[in-house]
């Protein structure tokens, strides 16, 4: 079934480490995104992808970074985090076309000590 | 820059009955597209339900509807016959042109209540 996988659930991790959070989609989707959401908050954009090797900063300053080798897959990493990073971070991803309809990961909740 | 504004931080609705949520949206564009999606607690967000900004009739599915007042600058969404399983943080959101990127509100919190 088509869908988009987002991992780990839940993460909690000491200030300094590196962590990266997964996100692949299996619907053939060019287009994928970051959205850093606090909780019962908007949504903010961080980082978008049209394709593969084409990677953008959003609308929020993000100290994360993407890379987007494969179609399928978008993962964000963090070099150095830090407490100001908990946050939840969703993974979407959408197709070209008229209002396009964007499909959600289940989110990755992180917490930073 | 385009803004998308839900007043409404929080609602609550007895089941059963039908309960609106309000949003507004600034844009000097004449063609774009709106959408409300649906997050429920612990689960991933989905669409509900999109517009697009030259069709004139109300987009409606199954108990959702919109009323889509464009020189207003009005997207409210209608949930008619209101049930639990509609407990959820709903979001408003805009995308300018096709291609380009979302912008959401802040979110309604919306509590259906047995």
């Amino acid at each position: 079934e088509a869908d988009i996988y987002q991992t780990p659930r839940y993460l909690v991790i000491g200030t300094g480490k590196k962590i990266t959070l997964e996100c692949s989609q299996t619907m053939g989707h060019d287009k994928m995104y970051w959205y850093q959401q606090d909780p019962g908050m908007e949504l903010h954009l961080i980082h978008y992808s049209y394709g593969v090797n084409s990677t953008e900063k959003g609308d929020l300053s993000s100290e994360s970074t993407v890379s987007r080798i494969r179609t399928e897959h978008f993962p964000l990493t963090l070099e150095s985090a830090r407490p100001s990073h908990t946050s939840q971070y969703l993974c979407a991803s959408s197709e070209w076309g008229e209002a396009e309809k964007l499909f959600f990961g289940s989110g990755t909740q992180l917490s930073v000590l | 820059a385009q803004t998308v504004t839900q007043s409404q931080p929080e609602m609550s609705v007895q089941e059963a009955e039908t309960v609106t949520l309000s949003c507004t949206y600034d844009t000097s564009e004449s063609n774009y597209y709106l959408f409300w999606y649906k997050q429920p607690p612990s689960r991933q967000m989905i669409l509900v339900i999109r517009q697009e900004a030259y069709k004139q009739q109300n987009a409606t599915e199954n108990r959702f509807s919109v009323n889509f007042q464009k020189a207003a600058k009005s997207f409210s969404l209608k949930i008619s016959d209101s049930q639990l399983g509609d407990t959820a943080m709903y979001f408003c959101a805009f995308q300018e042109t096709s291609g380009s990127r979302l912008t959401f509100g802040e979110g309604t919190q919306l509590t259906v209540n047995p």
